[in-house]
């Protein structure tokens, strides 16, 4: 595609409740990244693939956040349980090869948890 | 691991007047360093990368960052501010060679006066 989607654009989710943020990086992209923005902050890094391979997910705050990329495009990020410290905009990024290259951001998803 | 700081939450200048942003990087081998700029409900976007060379970097909309590896510095310039330039900026720094996880600081919010 013309650049990485991100859907949906918002989520409003009860807290304890499953969420599932997706993310379409730019067709051929090999390296997909996902960060975490919370208000007035800088993007926090939460994991990284390559292709299928999640090669750090060093970034993923506890054991409720899960992400995957099963054929090496689409991505979804998965929260369980959520609770009202999940609330932030979470990015999707893509680069063509590694990671020392351009990262293309979409315009992320604004989770609140109420 | 890498560090950015970014001194200045917010700067304040009139249109047409020249720009400094900010960006101290802790790191201790070369580094890779960047400046993305995010505007209202938009992803981030690349103004301008170093990963070696000339120290001084030219990006787009007219912008350029200096890589002083004496301060560890890699502060954002521009001689004369346009109204649509009024955005969150943020320093990013990685590591040279290989995969790495770009690191954000905390991002410098512009303001333009007109």
């Amino acid at each position: 595609g013309a650049g990485v989607s991100q859907s949906p654009r918002y989520k409003v989710a009860k807290r304890g409740q499953d969420v599932a943020l997706r993310c379409d990086p730019i067709s051929g992209h090999v390296s997909l990244f996902w960060y975490q923005q919370a208000l007035g902050q800088g993007p926090e890094f939460l994991t990284y693939f390559q292709n299928e391979a999640q090669l750090d997910k060093s970034g993923l705050p506890s054991d409720r956040f899960f992400a995957e990329r099963p054929e090496g495009s689409v991505s979804t990020l998965k929260i369980q349980r959520t609770q009202q410290e999940d609330s932030a905009v979470y990015l999707c990024a893509s680069s063509r090869r590694d990671s020392n290259e351009k990262l293309f951001f979409g315009s992320g998803t604004q989770l609140s948890v109420l | 691991a890498q560090s950015v700081t970014q001194p200045d939450i917010h700067i304040t200048v009139s249109e047409g007047a020249s720009l400094e942003l900010r960006c101290n990087y802790s790191y201790g081998a070369t580094p890779y360093l960047f400046w993305y700029v995010q505007s209202p409900g938009q992803g981030l976007q690349l103004l301008l990368k170093y990963f070696s060379g000339d120290t001084l970097v030219q990006g787009i909309k007219g912008f350029e960052a200096e890589f002083k590896r004496s301060q560890s510095s890699f502060n954002l310039r521009k001689p004369s501010v346009h109204w649509s330039d009024a955005a969150e900026y943020f320093c990013a720094v990685g590591a040279a060679g290989g995969s790495y996880i770009p690191t954000f600081g905390r991002g410098t919010s512009l303001i333009v006066h007109p």
